[in-house]
C-alpha cells in the first residue's frame, strides 16, 4: 500500500527566503507525481505535474525535483512571498491500472512579511 | 472553460438526515474521483467512476455511502443516515481520461453533521 510523507508539518519563514518542501512515498512504482496547494477552505490548485520519466518540472518560483528510485520529491519555492502562505500537497499516482491519487498530509507555509 | 464545480459548498445536517453532493467535471472530461479531507488528516480516495460505470469503490465506507455518474447531469455522492464523523469537506476531481495526467480538483463541499 502506498504511503505519502511531507516533511515538515508546518514552516515558518520570512519573505524572500528560499524554501524546499519535501515528499517521501514508499512504493515506486508511480506513474506521476503532482503538487497542489490549499488555501484555507479552499479546494487545490494544481502546482506541478511531473511524469515518472522526467526529473524535474519548473513554473515560475517553483521547481518540483522527482527520484523515483528513491521514492522523493522536493518541492523548491524561490523568493518566497507571504502570498504564498498556504498548505502544499504531495500526491502520487500509481502505475497500474485504474490507480488514483495518495495524498501526504501537507505542509503547512507560512512566509511573514 | 469552468473548472470543476461542486454544490453544495456548505451543507449542514442533522444526525440521521441525508446528505446529497453534486460534482461537474470539467467540460471534456468523463472521469470523476470523490474525496474525502477530515480535519486534520490528508485526503483519501473514495471512489472512481466514469460515465454509468464504477470502476473503483475501494475507499467507500462499506454501508451508507453511494456514488453515481448518470449519462447526463453531475455526479452524485449519497450519504445516508449521516453521523458525525462524516463531517469532513469532500472533494471531487475530474480528468479526461485514464492514467492521462492531472487531475483538477473543484471547491470542495463541506459537511456539517449536527
Amino acid at each position: 500500500k502506498q504511503e505519502v510523507t511531507q516533511i515538515p508539518a508546518a514552516l515558518s519563514v520570512p519573505e524572500g527566503e528560499n524554501l524546499v518542501l519535501n515528499c517521501s512515498f514508499t512504493d515506486s512504482a508511480i506513474y506521476n507525481l503532482q503538487w497542489f496547494r490549499q488555501d484555507p477552505g479552499k479546494g487545490l490548485t494544481s502546482l506541478l505535474l511531473i511524469q515518472s520519466s522526467q526529473r524535474e518540472q519548473t513554473s515560475g518560483r517553483l521547481n518540483a525535483s522527482l527520484d523515483k528510485s528513491s521514492g522523493r520529491s522536493t518541492l523548491y519555492i524561490a523568493a518566497s512571498q507571504p502570498g504564498d502562505s498556504a498548505t502544499y500537497l504531495c500526491a502520487v499516482r500509481g502505475e497500474s491500472g485504474y490507480s488514483t491519487l495518495t495524498f501526504g498530509k501537507g505542509t503547512m507555509l507560512l512566509v511573514s512579511p | 472553460n469552468a473548472g470543476v464545480m461542486q454544490n453544495p459548498r456548505h451543507l449542514v445536517r442533522r444526525r440521521g438526515q441525508e446528505a446529497r453532493l453534486r460534482c461537474s467535471p470539467m467540460k471534456g472530461h468523463s472521469h470523476v474521483y470523490w474525496y474525502r479531507q477530515l480535519p486534520e488528516e490528508g485526503l483519501k480516495f473514495m471512489v472512481y467512476l466514469q460515465k454509468e460505470n464504477i470502476i473503483d469503490e475501494s475507499g467507500m465506507p462499506k454501508e451508507r455511502f453511494s456514488a453515481e455518474f448518470p449519462k447526463e447531469g453531475p455526479s452524485i455522492l449519497r450519504i445516508q443516515q449521516v453521523v458525525r464523523g462524516d463531517s469532513a469537506a469532500y472533494f471531487c476531481a475530474s480528468s479526461p481520461g485514464v492514467n492521462t495526467g492531472e487531475l483538477f480538483f473543484g471547491e470542495g463541499s463541506r459537511l456539517t453533521v449536527l
